[in-house]
C-alpha cells in the first residue's frame, strides 16, 4: 500500500538559508500533519492542514510556514535556517474528520541539518 | 493541557521476558491513545490505538481511565522488539487534532 512521501529524506543547508520540505499524503486522505523530532527528543507537532486549510497550529516559529495544494500535498518553508532548526521533520497523515480520530501515518522523515 | 508521561526513559529486557512500557497522561477529556514504534532509522508507525482493542506484534494495551494510564504490554519479549516506543494522545475537535508524544522509552532486549 501507498505511504506518506517526503522528499528530500536528506537535506543540508547553512545558516541563514531557506529550505522546503515536501510532502505527499496516502492517496485520498486529506488531513497532513508536520512534526518536528530533535535529536533525542520525542516529536513536537508544527502544524496541520485539513482541505488546504490550517486546522492547527503547535510551536511552529514565525520563519517557518506551511501550506497545503490542491492535491493536498504539503510543503513546510524554513527561512533564516539557525542550527537548532537542524531535527528529524516527520510528516503524517490522515483521512479528513470522521469522527475525529482518523489514524495518523507517518512519512519516512526529513532529515535536516544546518551548519 | 493535554500530558504524557513515560517514565522510563531506557529499558532492558531479556528475551522471553514480560515486557511492560508504562505510560500515564493527563486531560480532562475523553483522549484517544495510541503507541507509536519507532525502529533504528525508520519512521514512527503506529503499534496500536486503544479503541481497536487489538493485539500487535503480541503487544496489547488498555486504558485505565481511573489511573489514567495505557501501558504497553508484551508476555514474551523478542529480540526484534528492539525500538523506540511513543506513546501518544489524540485530542479531537475542530483545531485540536493533533497527537501529543510522550518522550519515548527505549527497549532493548538482551539476547
Amino acid at each position: 500500500a501507498a505511504g506518506v512521501i517526503q522528499s528530500p529524506r536528506h537535506l543540508i543547508k547553512e545558516k541563514r538559508e531557506t529550505a522546503t520540505l515536501k510532502c505527499y499524503p496516502i492517496p485520498r486522505h486529506d488531513t497532513v500533519y508536520w512534526y518536528q523530532q530533535g535529536p533525542g527528543q520525542d516529536p513536537q507537532f508544527l502544524i496541520s492542514f485539513y482541505e488546504k486549510m490550517q486546522s492547527d497550529k503547535g510551536s511552529i516559529p514565525d520563519r517557518f510556514s506551511a501550506q497545503q495544494f490542491s492535491d493536498y500535498h504539503s510543503e513546510l518553508n524554513m527561512s533564516s535556517l539557525e542550527l537548532g532548526d537542524s531535527a528529524l521533520y516527520f510528516c503524517a497523515s490522515s483521512l479528513g474528520r470522521t469522527g475525529w480520530t482518523d489514524t495518523q501515518y507517518f512519512g519516512p522523515g526529513t532529515r535536516l541539518t544546518v551548519l | 493541557a493535554q500530558r504524557v508521561t513515560q517514565p522510563e526513559k531506557l529499558l532492558s529486557v531479556f528475551k522471553g521476558a514480560p515486557v511492560e512500557l508504562k505510560c500515564n497522561y493527563s486531560y480532562s477529556g475523553s483522549p484517544e491513545l495510541f503507541w507509536y514504534v519507532q525502529y533504528s532509522r525508520q519512521r514512527l508507525q503506529l503499534l496500536l490505538r486503544h479503541i481497536s482493542r487489538e493485539s500487535i506484534k503480541g503487544f496489547t494495551a488498555d486504558l485505565n481511565k481511573g489511573e489514567t494510564s495505557f501501558h504497553l504490554k508484551k508476555p514474551f519479549a523478542q529480540e526484534e522488539d528492539s525500538a523506540m516506543y511513543y506513546c501518544a494522545l489524540f485530542r479531537g475537535g475542530f483545531g485540536n487534532e493533533k497527537l501529543t508524544f510522550g518522550t519515548g522509552t527505549r527497549l532493548t532486549i538482551i539476547p
